[in-house]
């Protein structure tokens, strides 16, 4: 089975700070890889597909990058909304697995 | 506008028996494949099942297999996961997800919460 990890697990900024959260396969996976978001309480929203292709009806402010092990998730300027839990998620084979997930809050 | 909602979760013994359903609406069903994602309490999301628009490819993840079974029935707009052999570490919040493209979850249902206790 194919292994996401990401990082850092948590992190705390400021409104208006770009933030950047990694995720890393334990094989490439060419560009099979997707981004979600999930507020507190809430299903996870699909946010990033195919590394870098932003989902219809997601801020501009998210962006998506990288191919092979090595993928970023970028908030341009983080605000109040954006507090969440995000992760990766591959989808080269069966079965499908999901990053452990980072929790980004405001400072 | 796309509208999956799950039903049938509850206090289960272990050992036992449940099925989830999941009633969609707003686009054509039967042209799409459908996953079930759980998520343990306070826990990360895992991958559990795969059907096929058809029904004609199945997968289950090894945590589930041969104990759970995904099924759909497109004449009613609903897709269906039978779960026995119930554990402790089967409680969850599961969600249904429509699979947009492949691999790519682009809705899912509010998640119906599966809790394993004597």
């Amino acid at each position: 089975d194919i292994q996401l990890t990401q990082s850092p697990s948590s992190l705390s900024a400021s409104v208006g700070d770009r933030v950047t959260l990694t995720c890393q396969a334990s094989q490439d996976i060419r560009n099979f890889l997707n981004w979600y978001q999930q507020r507190p309480g809430k299903a996870p929203r699909l946010l990033i597909y195919g590394a870098s292709t932003l989902q219809t009806g997601v801020p501009s402010g998210f962006s998506g990058g990288g191919s092979g092990t090595n993928f970023t998730l970028t908030i341009t300027s983080l605000q109040p909304e954006d507090v969440a839990t995000y992760y990766c998620q591959h989808y080269d084979n069966v079965p499908i697995t999901f990053g452990p997930g980072t929790k980004v809050d405001i400072k | 506008e796309v509208h999956l909602v799950e039903s049938g979760g509850g206090l289960v013994q272990p050992g036992g028996s449940l099925r989830l359903s999941c009633a969609a609406s707003g686009f054509t069903f039967e042209s799409y494949s459908l996953n079930w994602v759980r998520q343990a309490p306070g826990k990360g999301l895992e991958w559990i099942s795969y059907i096929s628009a058809t029904s004609s490819t199945i997968y289950h993840a090894d945590s589930v297999k041969g104990r759970f079974t995904i099924s759909r029935d497109n004449a009613k707009n609903s897709l269906y996961l039978q779960m026995s052999s119930l554990r402790a570490e089967d409680t969850a919040v599961y969600y249904c997800a429509r699979e947009g493209q492949l691999g790519l979850f682009d809705f899912w249902g509010q998640g119906a919460l599966v809790t394993v206790s004597s």
